[in-house]
């Protein structure tokens, strides 16, 4: 089984802030995806990053860097001087290799809110 | 651009009465995913089609049908909507091989049930 754990729900952060949205997975495969959504107000889910099992170098695109420590089995996203349109849900994914193989494994979602 | 297109953006349909929504895609990927997502939660998924083969999750409810005519497109059915069934529906694909796909997601049929 795989399962996807985004503990915070909601977090509300001042504009320029930074801000850190945490996940952490389970899966027994040592092969498999990770991935960030957004989701803003109009619903469609927007990919951000995916990263394999095998590499654990972290990414910086921006704004954004993903930290992803197989040790700890979290793959966590931090937005550096967070903007309004940073506002939206954003989901945590898994996509491993074994079970129902093509499935795609959400956690629940974090809810950020950007204040101006 | 390649893409995947979910027509409409927004249905109201009546309790009872068969709705069908569509998703074409210009990516040529092989699978093809239908997601359900109910407000506030995550997507879940109903089923998916690994080229022409069908694939139903165990607990997406019969009410729920697909049809892949061509590797291109892909519907929902919804035999008879109930107001529990209103939720944003997503489709989704992947190339699948020999490794695991990335997703791309179409922008979704926000549905209503009146």
């Amino acid at each position: 089984a795989q399962k996807v754990t985004q503990a915070q729900t909601e977090i509300s952060v001042v504009e320029k802030e930074d801000v850190t949205l945490d996940c952490v997975y389970e899966t027994r495969d040592t092969t498999y995806y990770l991935f960030w959504y957004k989701q803003p107000p109009s619903g469609e889910l927007v990919f951000l990053i995916r990263r394999n099992s095998f590499d654990e170098q972290n990414e910086i695109s921006g704004r954004y860097s993903w930290n992803f420590q197989k040790s700890t089995s979290s793959f966590n996203f931090t937005i550096t001087a967070s903007q309004v349109v940073d506002s939206a849900v954003y989901f945590c994914a898994l996509r491993s290799s074994s079970g129902s193989a093509r499935q795609l494994t959400f956690g629940s979602g974090t809810q950020l809110t950007v204040l101006p | 651009d390649a893409m995947v297109i979910q027509n409409p953006r927004y249905q109201v349909t009546q309790f009872g009465k068969p709705v069908t929504l569509s998703c074409s895609q210009t990516l040529n990927h092989n699978v093809m995913y239908w997601y359900q997502q109910k407000s506030s939660q995550a997507p879940k998924l109903l089923f998916h089609y690994y080229d022409k083969d069908f694939n139903n999750e165990a607990d997406t409810p019969d009410n729920f049908q697909s049809r892949r005519p061509n590797t291109s497109f892909c519907f929902l059915d919804i035999r008879s909507p109930g107001l529990g069934d209103a939720a944003m529906y997503l489709c989704a694909t992947s190339r699948e091989s020999r490794g695991l796909g990335g997703y791309t997601f179409g922008s979704g049929t926000r549905l209503t049930v009146v």
